[in-house]
Formats: C-alpha cells, sequence, structure tokens
C-alpha cells in the first residue's frame, strides 16, 4: 500500500508570491494534518482536519490556509510568501482525529519550499 | 511553540554501543511519541506510550516516562550505522490532541562505524 504522498518535492518561490501544496493520505484514513519544519528544528503543528473539517490549528498567522476534499486528500496553501516561510512542510496521516489515545501519526516525505 | 527539549542536541557514539536520549516537556499529556528522521525527509513513528504507562519496548527500543518530572527518555540498544538519524519526542496533550502533536528541537545521533 502506498504511505502518505506529497506534491511537489521541492519548490523555489519569491516573496509575495503564494503556494499550493498537496497531500494524499493512506488510504483508509480520515484525518490529515499539516507541519512546519524550519532547518534545525521539530515540526510545528499548523492545521489538522478530520472529515473535511478544521479540527485544530496551530499559532500561525491568516496567510496560511488549508482544506481536505471529499476524497480526504488535503491541500495546504500559503498567501504573500515571506522569507521566513521557507520550510520543509509535512503531511501526516492518521485514521481519525480529535482524540489521540491510540493515534500514531504517519508522515509523508515532505514539500521543500524555498523562499527567495 | 516547541513543547519541550530533548537532550543532548546531538550525540555520537560507537556501533554496537547503546544510545540514551532525554525528552522534557512542559503540560499534562495525553501520551507521547517518539519519531526518527533521516537526512530532513519525512518522519517515521517509532513507539507511543500512553501517560498511564511507565515503560514499553519495541525491539531494540526502550521508552521511559515519567510524568511527575514530565520528561522521558529513548534507549536503543546495540545501535548499528542505520540507526544514524535525528530522534524527536512529541507530546499528545491532556486535552486530547486536537493541537496536534507538539514536537522538541530534536536529537541528532551519529552512530560510528
Amino acid at each position: 500500500d502506498a504511505g502518505v504522498t506529497q506534491s511537489p518535492t521541492h519548490l523555489i518561490k519569491t516573496r509575495g508570491q503564494h503556494v499550493t501544496l498537496r497531500c494524499s493520505p493512506i488510504s483508509g484514513h480520515k484525518s490529515v494534518s499539516w507541519y512546519q519544519q524550519v532547518l534545525g528544528q521539530g515540526p510545528q503543528f499548523i492545521f489538522q482536519y478530520y472529515e473535511k473539517e478544521e479540527r485544530g490549528r496551530g499559532n500561525f498567522p491568516d496567510r496560511f490556509s488549508a482544506r481536505q476534499f471529499p476524497n480526504y486528500s488535503s491541500e495546504l496553501n500559503v498567501n504573500a510568501l515571506l522569507l521566513g516561510d521557507s520550510a520543509l512542510y509535512l503531511c501526516a496521516s492518521s485514521l481519525v482525529g480529535g482524540t489521540w489515545l491510540h493515534n500514531e501519526q504517519f508522515f509523508g516525505p515532505g514539500t521543500r519550499l524555498t523562499v527567495l | 511553540s516547541q513543547q519541550g527539549e530533548e537532550d543532548p542536541q546531538a550525540l555520537s557514539i560507537q556501533e554496537g554501543e547503546n544510545a540514551t536520549m532525554n525528552c522534557s516537556y512542559k503540560t499534562s499529556i495525553n501520551n507521547l511519541q517518539w519519531y526518527r528522521q533521516n537526512s530532513g525527509r519525512g518522519l517515521v513513528h517509532l513507539i507511543l506510550i500512553r501517560s498511564n504507562e511507565r515503560e514499553k519496548h519495541s525491539g531494540r527500543l526502550r521508552v521511559t516516562l515519567d510524568t511527575s518530572k514530565k520528561s522521558s527518555s529513548l534507549l536503543i540498544t546495540a545501535s548499528r550505522a542505520a540507526d544514524t538519524a535525528s530522534y524527536f519526542c512529541a507530546t499528545v496533550d491532556s486535552g486530547g490532541g486536537a493541537d496536534g502533536l507538539t514536537f522538541g528541537k530534536g536529537t541528532h545521533l551519529i552512530i560510528q562505524p
């Protein structure tokens, strides 16, 4: 079975542009979460979606938005890019969202975004 | 913001030795998880320990949790070159996890052949 897939692998943008990152969860998983990992740091939580609804949001500005589609895939959008948005963006899927008593997260390989 | 800190930040040992990494966190948790990351790519889930558990084993991995000290440790026994990676602890808060996993900054482990 395919794991979590993300596209594109790498992306270079300039300041002020917008970007859309895509994620396909493991088949049967209904929850998708997005994380930002700046070089040398641990991942930071951006969003969680479950059953196409936003269930959690981290401390990120409104320039960041996301959505989940009926097939449970997800997009992360970032507007008005800043140099500080350069990072590895990770998508993770899990069977369920919300209460995480047994909730192992399966991560994709990430999208490396560079903002010039 | 980061939940806590892994200690040490970097660790270099000889193949065959044991590697121990520590993690401290700040809030009440539902569970704590350890992940491995190779070369800045995706994270691989290693082990999950619930707040009412004190120790858990999985193959060469042993995890302990001390909720009174808000700390956890990951022990990798009989290390191999393939264990070279960054290791992160991540917590799920006692509220249920709607705020996602909260990661530490990680320990970079180097296994020298």
